[in-house]
């Protein structure tokens, strides 16, 4: 079985400190990506990527890096928090879509709360 | 922005019932569908991948249907258990040629013993 994990299921960081929201993957896929989940919007794309130390912006990159130093790690940095990234976070992995019926296998999310 | 959307937002049913609920997305630029389910607490689990007009694919009570033509896709479950409730996701992949996934908003299931 695929097992997604995050280094924490809650999170509490003040306005302008430097957080770094970890994840890791045991299955050797290549891409990797970072969504976060707000009520009445779907999960919305930050960043992902599609091998080591390459990266693509998703939909709502501002605010957020991700570094991708090993295959099975992806991180998240959120530079300065503010209050609006208060938000679940939900990371996700899966092999390099040669056929178009790879899915996407997710951690269990961390709530992060920024005041 | 590509816009999938999801209906209802919320559903209450009783136990042993049957329900369906709907994802809409583009009808061009098709590439895969995909549905998860989402319970309190635990990660998105995958139930569905599906990628030709027409097809039909069934997990247990749970099953889908995929029309690409005219873009949309139901989800059927089939005589409710409490276990069903949790909140289905739809994700629409385009064939722009990358891995992206644009997601609905969900449906939120609560089912009542």
């Amino acid at each position: 079985d695929v097992k997604v994990t995050q280094s924490s299921r809650y999170l509490v960081k003040r306005t302008g400190e430097k957080v770094f929201l970890e994840c890791v993957q045991d299955m050797d896929h290549e891409n990797m990506f970072w969504y976060r989940q707000d009520p009445g919007l779907g999960l919305r794309l930050i960043y992902f990527s599609y091998d080591v130390k390459m990266k693509e912006k998703g939909d709502i990159p501002e605010g957020y890096s991700v570094s991708r130093e090993k295959k099975e790690r992806f991180s998240l940095i959120l530079e300065s928090a503010s209050t609006n990234q208060t938000s679940m976070y939900l990371c996700a992995s899966s092999l390099l879509g040669t056929t178009s019926t790879d899915t996407q296998y997710f951690g269990p999310g961390t709530r992060l709360t920024v005041l | 922005i590509l816009n999938v959307e999801q209906s209802p937002q919320s559903l209450h049913v009783q136990e042993g019932d049957s329900t369906n609920f709907t994802c809409s997305f583009p009808s061009s630029n098709f590439y895969a569908l995909h549905w998860y389910r989402w319970e309190t607490a635990k990660s998105p689990e995958a139930l569905f991948v599906m990628t030709l007009n027409g097809d039909e694919k069934k997990k247990g009570r749970i099953s889908a249907t995929l029309n690409t033509k005219e873009g949309y896709s139901y989800l059927y479950i089939k005589g409710s258990q409490p276990e069903d409730s949790a909140t289905y996701l739809c994700a629409f992949r385009s064939n722009f040629g990358n891995e992206k996934l644009t997601f609905g908003t969900g449906t939120r299931l609560t089912i009542i013993p």
